[in-house]
């Protein structure tokens, strides 16, 4: 069964250190997503792609974190300077068009 | 008023057990719905999708109220491996952005 694939699955940085998430969706799904994931709160959507463009970007906080999907397949979420709140569970998932959503098994960022 | 409201939870339930979770959304114009499950530390997974007429899937019942704005999820004769986060989840808007509640945690006891 084909899932979507994230790395790391854990990752514990220094607060003004800058992290870096990878994603690669189920092969052909055309829309991928960044959710961030605070504990005890339901997911968060950050940037959806489709294909390489972003089509929402509104509650990405643009001034340190960027995503991109250069060749409309893997991903990658950047966070410049990580700050303490950013600490949360960060979730992949695809979709083939606007159907049911599929999830990466998250990264888990701790900032100290 | 948030956009998807849960009961705040926990529930902690013998086995056996009915349980049901109920949610609210604030945009009427809101286009599907459905109830996903999470796993502690794990990733949320469809459960499955709410309709109007209502739907059954096992032990599972989701019921939608268009006017009331309010969806619902019932769990017969829980199990222990029911145990889990259930989050309720709207999709609306030009690009179906999916919008998820802060979830309900089930605690199934033997």
């Amino acid at each position: 069964e084909a899932e979507v694939a994230q790395s790391p699955r854990y990752k514990i940085t220094e607060k003004s250190q800058a992290v870096a998430f990878w994603c690669d969706p189920i092969s052909g799904h055309a829309t991928l997503y960044w959710y961030r994931q605070i504990l005890g709160q339901g997911p968060e959507l950050l940037v959806q792609f489709q294909d390489e463009s972003v089509v929402d970007d509104s509650q990405l906080p643009k001034d340190r974190f960027s995503a991109e999907r250069l060749k409309g397949v893997d991903s990658t979420l950047k966070i410049q300077p990580a700050e303490l709140g950013d600490s949360a569970m960060y979730l992949c998932a695809s979709s083939p068009g606007y159907n049911e959503q599929f999830f990466g098994p998250g990264t888990r960022l701790t900032v100290l | 008023r948030k956009e998807v409201e849960q009961d705040p939870g926990p529930f902690n339930v013998p086995e056996g057990a009915t349980v049901a979770f109920n949610c609210t959304y604030s945009n009427s114009a809101s286009q599907s719905f459905f109830w996903y499950r999470q796993d502690c530390r794990k990733e949320p997974k469809l459960l499955m999708s709410v309709y109007s007429s209502g739907n059954e899937d096992g032990r599972f019942t989701a019921q939608l109220n268009r006017a009331s704005q309010y969806i619902s999820l019932l769990i017969r004769d829980s199990k222990l491996s029911d145990s889990a986060t259930y989050l309720c989840v709207v999709k609306g808007g030009s690009n179906y952005k999916l919008t998820f509640g802060k979830g309900t945690l089930l605690t199934v006891n033997p």
